[in-house]
């Protein structure tokens, strides 16, 4: 199937701690699997995407763990900031250039 | 370099009315997809679509709801007969030639938000 399930729904994390957030995937054709991040009012940007021939990757603060047996990826912000509040989608796709299948979303705060 | 445009952001419409929302997308990019995101909900794909071509509108509702990609110009996503249940934040992405490490790589607009009175 297309579900991408994210949790959880919300998040408060205090200033320097670690904001972990979860996705499990049903449909084991998927191949592509990006993390957006939206502020209101905005539209999602691309914070990070990962694929399954991997099972961690990094950028600066944030790192995508996958586990494809599991069919789960995480994200996890480290040393969290305020202003690192926003919603966080994960998403994933089959193939190149098709649709993205996105998660529920999760809403981080962080706490100064 | 431009990022992906839309336009208008806010649009207002009575029930029955015609919506048109407009995406151009990032200089050199060529695919196009439109998504829907209600209110505290994620985003739905609705349709993909390269110059002149729609690709995949399995998202798409049946009626009312039409998208095009001309080959000059930007892409419009057309409601026709507009009611409430389309109130939403209509976003639109755009991704490069699909090739080495840009691989399905999709930028986001800043979406359009229809508000159907």
């Amino acid at each position: 199937q297309q579900q991408v399930k994210q949790s959880p729904q919300s998040l408060i994390v205090q200033k320097g701690g670690i904001s972990i957030i979860n996705c499990a995937y049903e449909n084991t054709a998927f191949d592509y699997f990006p993390w957006y991040q939206q502020f209101p009012g905005k539209g999602p940007a691309l914070l990070i995407a990962i694929r399954p021939d991997v099972s961690e990757k990094k950028e600066g603060r944030f790192t995508i763990s996958f586990n494809k047996s599991a069919k789960q990826f995480s994200l996890h912000i480290m040393d969290s900031q305020p202003g690192d509040s926003a919603t966080y989608f994960c998403a994933a796709s089959i193939g190149a250039g098709n649709m993205l299948t996105f998660g529920g979303g999760t809403r981080l705060m962080v706490k100064p | 370099n431009a990022g992906v445009m839309q336009n208008p952001r806010h649009l207002v419409r009575r029930r029955g009315q015609e919506a048109r929302l407009r995406c151009s997308p990032m200089k050199g990019h060529s695919h196009v997809y439109w998504y829907r995101q209600l209110p505290e909900e994620g985003l739905k794909f609705m349709v993909y679509l390269q110059k002149e071509n729609i690709i995949d509108e399995s998202g798409m509702p049946k009626e009312r709801f039409s998208a095009e990609f001309p080959k000059e110009g930007p892409s419009i996503l057309r409601i026709q007969q507009v009611v409430r249940g389309d109130s939403a934040a209509y976003f639109c992405a755009s991704s490069p030639p699909l090739a080495g490490d840009h691989y399905n790589e999709q930028f986001f607009g800043p979406g359009t938000r229809l508000t159907v009175l």
